[in-house]
């Protein structure tokens, strides 16, 4: 089964520096995705970003970039310019390629969770 | 607003009881997932459901059922309740069997009193 570590429970960080979220997981097949989803204190779940593991160009969105390192199983996410917007819970998720037809989970298998905090 | 509507938003019981969740996928989606976000597990993957048809299940507890409908909704059927039940209980949704985005609902709190 695949596990997803995410080993820092608290970060903080001043508002517009930039901060590295850590997150690395463990797993036997060589395709797969990943992802980061937010939580405010709204309790809704966000996607941030996502990665195919078989792209090795790191994924991008505006602020938000992740470092894949598939070798070493890591997969951070950078947050840079933090915002007030952006504290929240960030979670690192994991998804098998293969389903269905008996047996597998197929749903995503996440981290237990940074808390970020930003200091105005 | 996402597109994925959780019915009720909280939800108070006692000890033994049953009740129901609902979800309705965003528009267009196919599959829907359910997943349970709770203190000591965090948050876990139970089961889906791919246009009717479980497709995959998780660390779903045998008192959990799903069922989703011909017309795309799904309900989360919790029985035996038990204090440890207590948890946000979310759906998400998806446009095929193997699309990796999800959309997620804003959540049924449940509390097992």
């Amino acid at each position: 089964a695949q596990t997803v570590t995410q080993s820092q429970p608290e970060m903080s960080v001043q508002e517009a520096e930039t901060v590295t979220l850590s997150c690395t997981y463990d797993t036997s097949e060589s395709d797969y995705y990943l992802f980061w989803y937010k939580q405010p204190p709204s309790r809704q779940m966000i996607l941030v970003i996502r990665q195919e593991a078989y792209k090795q160009q790191n994924a991008t969105e505006n602020r938000f970039s992740v470092n894949f390192q598939k070798a070493a199983k890591s997969f951070s996410l950078k947050i840079s310019d933090s915002q007030l917007g952006d504290a929240a819970m960030y979670f690192c998720a994991y998804r098998s390629p293969t389903m269905y037809s008996g047996g597998g989970a197929d749903g995503l298998t996440f981290g237990k969770g940074t808390h970020l905090i930003i200091q105005p | 607003d996402s597109g994925v509507t959780q019915t009720p938003k909280h939800l108070i019981t006692a000890t033994g009881q049953r009740v129901t969740l609902r979800c309705s996928p965003r528009s267009g989606d196919l599959s829907v997932y359910w997943y349970q976000q709770s203190l000591d597990q965090g948050l876990q993957f139970l089961i889906q459901y791919y246009n009717g048809e479980e497709r995959a299940k998780g660390n779903i507890l045998e008192r959990f059922s799903a069922q989703q409908f011909p017309d795309l909704h799904s309900e989360l059927n919790l029985s035996s309740l038990e204090l440890g039940d207590s948890a946000l209980y979310f759906c998400a949704s998806s446009v095929g069997r193997n699309s990796y985005g999800y959309t997620f609902g804003s959540g049924t709190r449940l509390t097992v009193v």
